[in-house]
């Protein structure tokens, strides 16, 4: 079965724009996770959804924020682009993550 | 917040040799996950661990959850090149309302030398 899609793989942006990342999760998967992964801070979680609802966030500003459709294609988006805002985003499915999640190749986010 | 300490950080050895990578914390688990990150992708589950004492071996790799499950180890043995690696831990704490997120460990990089 098809993996979990992330696009673009590559985004440049400028400091103060804002950006949207797209996730297509694991057909039948109803949860949807988001990560940011530095070399620094190693993956940070930043929200999960399920059937629409955001269930948890972590602990990032409110410039960051997401979403779930009804199909449980998700999005993220992250306003006023800020230079440490570079990273790799990670999208992870799952049925229940408790066995475990299915990540996404990521989306290689650079702010300059 | 929860913690997962990883160590070590960066190992190269090399073919043939064996390893251990520690994962420990002071929180309790619910689910205690090892994945692996090739350059350029997103990490890739290799085994879940959920019941204190448990032992799972996958091929060459013996993975061990702690009895109070606090702690996770992998232990590599004759490793191969195609080991090469980032291997992380990431522990989850779930309740009736899902996870509270995955919290991982910075990761054990490591190198398989011919």
């Amino acid at each position: 079965k098809a993996g979990v899609t992330q696009t673009p793989r590559y985004l440049i942006k400028t400091r103060g724009q804002q950006v949207t990342l797209s996730c297509s999760p694991i057909s039948g998967h109803r949860s949807v996770s988001w990560y940011q992964q530095t070399p620094g801070q190693g993956l940070q979680f930043l929200f999960e959804y399920f059937s629409e609802t955001q269930r948890n966030k972590g602990n990032f500003p409110g410039r960051f924020s997401g979403r779930q459709f009804s199909n449980s294609r998700s999005e993220m988006n992250v306003s006023t682009l800020e230079l440490g805002d570079s990273a790799l985003y990670l999208c992870a499915s799952s049925s229940t993550g408790y066995y475990g999640y299915t990540f996404g190749s990521g989306t290689r986010l650079t702010v300059v | 917040t929860q913690l997962l300490e990883q160590s070590p950080q960066f190992l190269s050895i090399q073919e043939g040799e064996n390893l251990t990578v520690y994962c420990n914390s002071s929180s309790v688990f619910s689910s205690l996950q090892w994945y692996r990150q090739e350059p350029g992708e997103g990490p890739v589950l290799l085994v879940t661990v959920v019941t204190g004492g448990e032992v799972k071996k996958l091929k060459r790799l013996t993975f061990q959850f702690g009895d109070a499950r606090k702690d996770s180890s992998l232990h590599i043995t004759a490793a191969q090149p195609g080991d090469t690696g980032l291997y992380l831990c990431a522990g989850g704490i779930f309740s009736g309302g899902g996870a509270d997120g995955l919290t991982f460990g910075k990761g054990t990089h490591l190198i398989i030398q011919p």
